[in-house]
């Protein structure tokens, strides 16, 4: 059976430096794209969306781009804080209404 | 700022036994979801509900599932015959169709540990 565990990517970035985390998403069809942040104990955070017709939109630190070409998506968090420390999802909405999460990457801040 | 609410946080169960968990959306939200997330895995679609019925639904929502929503403010999620592989973090959301970013917006969770 399948084990149960932490077995996502881990981005280990110094405080104050500039982080990305990337994402591919599997259905071409998908019309917009979001990004959660969950801390532990926590459901998830949103953070920032993007719609399939645009590829780049910018938050308050954070900025995501949209490659559908290649299908794929990037957060980047400027200048990150120890407060960044958390799993990171992208999901993905498909025809109808659910989202479709991605595995994750666990995003840890060092000081 | 408007959350979804979530009760219990934490649920044991004995395996075999029935489960609700409860859930508050956003008073004027349309869509209401379930997700769940086993311990260091990702987060799993379970079931979307709106106008009263399920609109879509996942493989994992099989016949031991059900949701209602009893009143005009409670959702809630039914396990009739908990399983240990059905112990996870359990996730409402709910969403507003006309809000900016379409507006989906979690709950804090349930934690399911049945044994």
């Amino acid at each position: 059976g399948e084990s149960v565990g932490l077995h996502l990517p881990t981005l280990s970035v110094q405080e104050g430096d500039n982080s990305i985390i990337n994402c591919a998403y599997s259905n071409s069809a998908s019309d917009y794209f979001i990004w959660y942040k969950q801390e532990s104990g926590k459901g998830p955070q949103f953070i920032i969306d993007i719609r399939s017709n645009m590829d780049k939109r910018q938050g308050q630190r954070v900025t995501v781009l949209l490659n559908k070409t290649v299908k794929h998506l990037s957060l980047q968090i400027a200048a990150t804080q120890p407060g960044d420390s958390a799993v990171y999802f992208c999901a993905e909405r498909r025809y109808g209404n659910k989202l479709v999460f991605g595995a994750g990457t666990i995003l840890r801040v060092k000081s | 700022e408007p959350e979804v609410t979530q009760t219990p946080s934490h649920q044991v169960t004995q395996m075999g036994q029935e489960v609700i968990l409860r859930c508050v959306p956003i008073s004027n939200h349309l869509y209401f979801y379930w997700y769940r997330q086993i311990l260091g895995q990702k987060v799993e679609f379970l079931v979307s509900f709106y106008n009263n019925e399920i609109s879509e639904k996942s493989e994992i929502f099989d016949d031991q599932f059900s949701v209602e929503r009893p009143d005009g403010s409670n959702f809630t999620l039914k396990i009739r015959s908990t399983k240990l592989e059905d112990s996870a973090m359990y996730f409402c959301a709910s969403r507003d169709p006309k809000g900016a970013s379409y507006g989906y917006t979690f709950g804090s969770g349930t934690r399911l540990t049945v044994v």
